[in-house]
Protein backbone atom coordinates (compact mmCIF):
# COMPACT_ATOMS: atom_id res chain seq x y z
CA UNK A 1 0.00 0.00 0.00
CA UNK A 2 1.24 3.64 -0.65
CA UNK A 3 2.19 5.34 2.04
CA UNK A 4 2.76 8.53 0.62
CA UNK A 5 -0.92 9.72 -1.39
CA UNK A 6 -1.51 13.09 -3.16
CA UNK A 7 -4.83 14.61 -4.45
CA UNK A 8 -5.41 15.05 -6.91
CA UNK A 9 -3.22 13.85 -9.13
CA UNK A 10 -3.63 16.33 -11.58
CA UNK A 11 -5.56 19.59 -11.24
CA UNK A 12 -5.89 23.00 -14.15
CA UNK A 13 -6.34 25.98 -12.40
CA UNK A 14 -7.25 29.61 -13.89
CA UNK A 15 -4.89 32.33 -12.76
CA UNK A 16 -5.91 34.46 -9.78
CA UNK A 17 -7.81 31.24 -8.49
CA UNK A 18 -7.38 29.41 -5.43
CA UNK A 19 -5.51 26.35 -5.35
CA UNK A 20 -5.50 23.56 -2.44
CA UNK A 21 -3.33 20.28 -2.74
CA UNK A 22 -3.74 17.60 0.06
CA UNK A 23 -1.02 14.99 1.25
CA UNK A 24 -1.60 11.70 3.25
CA UNK A 25 0.85 9.51 4.75
CA UNK A 26 0.51 6.47 6.65
CA UNK A 27 3.99 6.02 7.42
CA UNK A 28 3.71 7.87 11.31
CA UNK A 29 6.67 10.45 10.29
CA UNK A 30 6.93 13.72 12.10
CA UNK A 31 8.29 14.92 9.41
CA UNK A 32 6.67 16.24 6.00
CA UNK A 33 7.36 18.74 3.09
CA UNK A 34 6.61 20.11 -0.14
CA UNK A 35 8.64 20.66 -3.33
CA UNK A 36 8.19 21.62 -6.56
CA UNK A 37 9.63 20.08 -9.90
CA UNK A 38 9.98 22.35 -12.66
CA UNK A 39 10.53 20.67 -16.73
CA UNK A 40 14.43 19.77 -16.40
CA UNK A 41 14.77 20.78 -12.89
CA UNK A 42 15.30 19.42 -9.30
CA UNK A 43 12.93 19.26 -6.84
CA UNK A 44 12.90 22.89 -4.39
CA UNK A 45 11.43 23.09 -0.91
CA UNK A 46 8.47 25.27 -0.15
CA UNK A 47 7.20 24.50 3.00
CA UNK A 48 7.69 21.88 5.89
CA UNK A 49 6.67 20.73 9.15
CA UNK A 50 7.95 18.60 12.05
CA UNK A 51 4.76 18.76 13.66
CA UNK A 52 1.04 18.97 13.71
CA UNK A 53 -0.33 22.88 13.80
CA UNK A 54 3.19 24.34 12.95
CA UNK A 55 4.80 24.61 9.69
CA UNK A 56 8.28 26.03 8.16
CA UNK A 57 8.91 27.96 5.20
CA UNK A 58 11.79 26.75 2.62
CA UNK A 59 13.36 27.89 -0.09
CA UNK A 60 11.06 29.29 -2.00
CA UNK A 61 7.62 30.00 0.05
CA UNK A 62 6.63 32.88 -1.95
CA UNK A 63 2.53 32.49 -2.97
CA UNK A 64 2.31 29.87 -0.75
CA UNK A 65 0.76 28.42 2.52
CA UNK A 66 0.71 25.33 4.28
CA UNK A 67 -1.30 23.32 6.62
CA UNK A 68 -0.76 20.54 8.59
CA UNK A 69 -4.02 19.68 11.25
CA UNK A 70 -2.48 16.56 11.86
CA UNK A 71 0.15 13.87 11.82
CA UNK A 72 -1.22 12.22 8.78
CA UNK A 73 -2.12 15.20 6.75
CA UNK A 74 -0.03 18.43 5.24
CA UNK A 75 -1.89 20.59 2.63
CA UNK A 76 -0.28 23.42 0.04
CA UNK A 77 -2.50 26.57 -0.96
CA UNK A 78 -2.10 28.81 -3.48
CA UNK A 79 -4.74 31.73 -2.57
CA UNK A 80 -4.06 33.30 -6.07
CA UNK A 81 -2.74 30.88 -8.51
CA UNK A 82 -0.33 32.32 -10.71
CA UNK A 83 1.28 30.88 -14.32
CA UNK A 84 4.82 30.36 -12.55
CA UNK A 85 3.11 28.23 -10.47
CA UNK A 86 2.20 25.68 -13.21
CA UNK A 87 4.89 22.52 -12.13
CA UNK A 88 4.35 19.19 -10.35
CA UNK A 89 4.45 19.32 -6.99
CA UNK A 90 5.85 16.50 -4.45
CA UNK A 91 4.85 15.54 -0.97
CA UNK A 92 7.16 13.76 1.10
CA UNK A 93 7.72 12.30 5.02
CA UNK A 94 11.07 11.45 6.26
CA UNK A 95 12.39 9.02 8.07
CA UNK A 96 15.84 9.40 9.48
CA UNK A 97 17.64 11.14 6.07
CA UNK A 98 15.48 9.24 3.62
CA UNK A 99 12.58 10.95 2.71
CA UNK A 100 9.68 8.85 0.85
CA UNK A 101 7.61 10.64 -2.07
CA UNK A 102 4.13 10.17 -3.00
CA UNK A 103 3.37 10.09 -6.59
CA UNK A 104 2.86 14.01 -7.10
CA UNK A 105 0.19 16.52 -8.38
CA UNK A 106 0.91 17.87 -11.86
CA UNK A 107 -0.58 21.64 -11.75
CA UNK A 108 -1.26 24.07 -14.69
CA UNK A 109 -2.56 27.17 -14.07
CA UNK A 110 -4.10 28.99 -16.87
CA UNK B 1 22.40 26.93 -5.74
CA UNK B 2 24.23 24.36 -4.23
CA UNK B 3 24.84 22.50 -7.13
CA UNK B 4 27.98 23.23 -9.19
CA UNK B 5 26.18 21.62 -12.54
CA UNK B 6 23.73 24.10 -14.41
CA UNK B 7 22.02 21.89 -17.03
CA UNK B 8 19.67 19.05 -16.69
CA UNK B 9 22.36 16.21 -18.17
CA UNK B 10 21.27 13.45 -20.83
CA UNK B 11 22.95 10.07 -21.12
CA UNK B 12 22.03 7.36 -23.40
CA UNK B 13 23.47 3.61 -23.11
CA UNK B 14 22.76 0.49 -24.22
CA UNK B 15 21.73 -2.11 -21.78
CA UNK B 16 24.56 -4.19 -19.89
CA UNK B 17 26.80 -1.09 -20.48
CA UNK B 18 27.96 0.21 -17.44
CA UNK B 19 26.98 4.08 -16.48
CA UNK B 20 28.50 6.71 -13.98
CA UNK B 21 26.96 10.21 -13.20
CA UNK B 22 28.81 13.09 -11.34
CA UNK B 23 27.49 15.56 -8.75
CA UNK B 24 29.61 18.87 -7.71
CA UNK B 25 28.21 20.37 -4.48
CA UNK B 26 29.61 24.15 -3.21
CA UNK B 27 28.31 24.00 0.60
CA UNK B 28 30.34 21.43 2.72
CA UNK B 29 28.35 18.10 3.28
CA UNK B 30 29.59 14.77 4.65
CA UNK B 31 26.29 13.12 3.54
CA UNK B 32 25.28 12.58 0.20
CA UNK B 33 21.72 10.87 -0.92
CA UNK B 34 21.11 9.54 -4.66
CA UNK B 35 17.55 9.49 -5.35
CA UNK B 36 15.79 7.95 -8.70
CA UNK B 37 12.95 9.06 -10.08
CA UNK B 38 10.81 7.48 -12.77
CA UNK B 39 8.82 8.93 -15.44
CA UNK B 40 5.95 9.94 -13.63
CA UNK B 41 6.28 8.53 -10.15
CA UNK B 42 8.11 10.39 -7.19
CA UNK B 43 11.90 10.02 -6.23
CA UNK B 44 12.98 7.30 -4.45
CA UNK B 45 16.12 6.98 -2.53
CA UNK B 46 18.33 4.48 -3.56
CA UNK B 47 21.33 4.93 -1.62
CA UNK B 48 23.32 7.11 1.07
CA UNK B 49 26.77 7.57 1.26
CA UNK B 50 28.53 9.17 4.50
CA UNK B 51 32.34 11.01 4.64
CA UNK B 52 33.55 8.16 6.22
CA UNK B 53 32.94 5.49 3.69
CA UNK B 54 34.27 7.04 0.77
CA UNK B 55 32.71 4.16 -1.35
CA UNK B 56 29.25 2.21 -1.00
CA UNK B 57 27.90 -0.11 -2.77
CA UNK B 58 24.26 -1.88 -2.88
CA UNK B 59 23.42 -4.24 -5.70
CA UNK B 60 24.42 -3.46 -9.19
CA UNK B 61 24.77 0.35 -7.48
CA UNK B 62 28.36 1.84 -6.34
CA UNK B 63 28.01 5.48 -5.24
CA UNK B 64 31.56 7.34 -4.00
CA UNK B 65 31.66 10.84 -1.96
CA UNK B 66 34.99 13.03 -1.92
CA UNK B 67 34.88 15.59 0.56
CA UNK B 68 38.17 17.24 -0.15
CA UNK B 69 36.80 17.68 -3.81
CA UNK B 70 33.20 18.03 -3.20
CA UNK B 71 31.71 15.89 -5.72
CA UNK B 72 29.86 12.70 -5.34
CA UNK B 73 29.63 9.86 -7.93
CA UNK B 74 26.88 6.88 -8.82
CA UNK B 75 27.89 4.00 -10.87
CA UNK B 76 25.47 1.33 -11.98
CA UNK B 77 26.75 -1.76 -13.46
CA UNK B 78 25.21 -4.00 -16.21
CA UNK B 79 22.16 -1.50 -16.45
CA UNK B 80 18.51 -2.57 -17.41
CA UNK B 81 16.43 -1.18 -19.52
CA UNK B 82 14.36 -0.66 -16.26
CA UNK B 83 17.05 1.68 -14.73
CA UNK B 84 15.48 4.30 -17.55
CA UNK B 85 15.18 7.20 -14.81
CA UNK B 86 16.27 10.39 -13.87
CA UNK B 87 19.24 10.10 -11.05
CA UNK B 88 19.75 13.09 -8.80
CA UNK B 89 22.17 13.92 -5.85
CA UNK B 90 20.81 15.33 -2.80
CA UNK B 91 22.12 17.03 0.48
CA UNK B 92 20.24 18.52 3.62
CA UNK B 93 19.68 22.12 3.55
CA UNK B 94 20.91 23.04 7.57
CA UNK B 95 20.23 19.19 8.81
CA UNK B 96 17.26 16.69 7.69
CA UNK B 97 15.14 18.03 9.66
CA UNK B 98 14.45 20.90 7.36
CA UNK B 99 14.75 19.25 3.91
CA UNK B 100 16.97 18.20 0.88
CA UNK B 101 18.50 20.36 -1.94
CA UNK B 102 18.39 18.46 -4.90
CA UNK B 103 20.81 18.69 -8.11
CA UNK B 104 19.34 19.35 -11.37
CA UNK B 105 19.65 15.70 -12.36
CA UNK B 106 21.02 12.84 -14.84
CA UNK B 107 18.47 11.72 -17.20
CA UNK B 108 19.53 8.11 -18.50
CA UNK B 109 18.08 6.09 -21.21
CA UNK B 110 18.71 2.56 -21.38
CA UNK B 111 17.79 1.25 -24.79
CA UNK B 112 17.44 -2.52 -25.08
Amino acid sequence: EAAVTQSPRSKVAVTGGKVTLSCHQTNNHDYMYWYRQDTGHGLRLIHYSYVADSTEKGDIPDGYKASRPSQENFSLILELASLSQTAVYFCASKQYAEQFFGPGTRLTVL
Amino acid sequence: SQWGEENLQALSIQEGEDVTMNCSYKTYTTVVQWYRQKSGKGPAQLILIRSNEREKRSGRLRATLDTSSQSSSLSITGTLATDTAVYFCATARNNYAQGLTFGLGTRVSVFP
